[in-house]
């Protein structure tokens, strides 16, 4: 699976969108762009996955660049419960096929 | 549905006590695994499983074992636990990954510490 490359940390004041960039310059024609985000110690809770299309369900919307080798996640009207540490992951298929977590960004939404 | 379910939520341990971290979903998915998150890190793979008396290791099995003798339950055994299995363990399953779509749903999380 490719590596991904995300920023440590970001600062969003509530009520504004949040664009979390993620590098994936080696990603693979078959593999999916992921993205999940875990809140404070929670357990990882799934957001959105493209392929190379543009992708927006009722949590956030992913734009995915033309190469695939990068993409953004916004979040359209960021709120103080959005303040959580987001991973992006670039998966195939398979039976071996796992989700590899790096250290993500942490998101820190302000009043 | 409750989704995944794990017990304990936190736990301490001695060295040297052995202890089963329980795990249960009701989506009647046929994958499940188990990570571990050390403080300020990603989460790495244990364990996985692909259904009912199939296991597999993961990046770091070192010091765990596991079983699946149900659809349902995925439960992870520490034998000989040590400071450095301190950590938060989580479960999680998903219907199959071999579909490229397929997502994994994660429980709360079991927080132990060895002392």
């Amino acid at each position: 699976d490719a590596k991904t490359t995300q920023p440590p940390s970001m600062d969003c004041a509530e009520g504004r969108a949040a664009n979390l960039p993620c590098n994936h310059s080696t990603i693979s024609g078959n593999e999916y762009v992921y993205w999940y985000r875990q809140i404070h110690s929670q357990g990882p809770q799934y957001i959105i996955h493209g392929l190379k299309n543009n992708e927006t369900n009722e949590m956030a919307s992913l734009i995915i660049t033309e190469d695939r080798k990068s993409s953004t996640l916004i979040l359209p009207h960021a709120t103080l419960r959005d303040t959580a540490v987001y991973y992006c992951i670039v998966k195939s298929s398979g039976t071996a096929s796992k989700l590899t977590f790096g250290t993500g960004t942490r998101l820190q939404v302000t009043l | 549905n409750a989704g995944v379910t794990q017990t304990p939520k936190f736990r301490i341990l001695k060295i040297g006590q052995s202890m089963t971290l329980q795990c249960t979903q009701d989506m009647n998915h046929n994958y499940m695994y188990w990570y571990r998150q050390d403080p300020g890190m990603g989460l790495k793979l244990i364990y996985y499983s692909v259904g009912a008396g199939i296991t597999d290791k993961g990046e770091v099995p070192n010091g765990y074992n596991v079983s699946r003798s149900t659809t349902e339950d995925f439960p992870l055994r520490l034998e000989l636990a040590a400071p450095s299995q301190t950590s938060v363990y989580f479960c999680a399953s998903s219907y199959d990954p071999t579909v490229r779509t397929d997502t994994q749903y994660f429980g709360p999380g079991t927080r132990l510490t060895v002392l």
